[in-house]
């Protein structure tokens, strides 16, 4: 099992549309979450940090369940622009930090 | 942005022959990150370094070194390329090496062995 998994998509929307991805994580001493979205031959890039409480950021909102270890990642009215792959990403204390990418969830929005 | 230049941006080299790939930062962070991206694969960790001369492995180190002789540059080097080394190379900072500190990349370095 890996320790980050995704659902590697592709989702296709329209644009106007709200999408939700999931991630879920296999260890339970993971501390800090994190969405980054990474553009075609680009470089992944920091969305968000996913905190406890829930955190939202203009049409972007992350959730945390520590209880079930996933993170969720909701986008709402889509935008063309947000077509990219998206990037959950974990990071533990296992003596020394480790962070841990998943595969990414691929998302195209259409006209 | 975060001041994080890689090069070169592409290669493409013989397998067995050395590659040394450069990452250069402004930012003065302390730690430093070579990853490999696949396709089908998260990113993965080559080696980091939390300081001048301090280096580490990674999950993927095999057939890779590192350097940091100056706070602002972290070299990767490839001593005899094979084509399973050929991907897509992204350097990366962090402030701290702490669970809160995300990781800034740099734009990467695609590499090909023929």
């Amino acid at each position: 099992r890996k320790e980050v998994e995704q659902d590697p998509g592709p989702f296709n929307v329209p644009e106007g549309a709200t999408v939700a991805f999931n991630c879920t994580y296999s260890n339970s001493a993971s501390q800090s979450f994190f969405w980054y979205r990474q553009d075609c031959r680009k470089e992944p890039k920091l969305l968000m940090s996913v905190y406890s409480s829930g955190n939202e950021d203009g049409r972007f909102t992350a959730q945390l369940n520590r209880a079930s270890q996933y993170i969720s990642l909701l986008i709402r009215d889509s935008k063309l622009s947000d077509s990219a792959t998206y990037l959950c990403v974990v990071t533990l204390n296992t003596g020394g930090f480790k962070t841990i990418f998943g595969a990414g969830t691929r998302l195209f929005v259409k006209a | 942005d975060a001041g994080i230049t890689q090069s070169p941006r592409h290669k493409v080299t013989e397998t067995g022959t050395p590659v040394t790939l450069r990452c250069h930062q402004t930012e003065n962070h302390r730690y430093m990150y070579w990853y490999r991206q696949d396709p089908g694969h998260g990113l993965r960790l080559i080696h980091y370094s939390y300081g001048v001369k301090d280096t580490d492995k990674g999950e993927v180190s095999d057939g890779y070194s590192v350097s940091r002789s100056k706070t602002e540059d972290f070299l990767l080097t490839l001593e005899s390329a094979t084509s399973s080394q050929t991907s897509v190379y992204f350097c990366a900072i962090s402030e701290s090496g702490g669970a809160g500190s995300p990781l800034h990349f740099g734009n990467g370095t695609r590499l090909t062995v023929t």
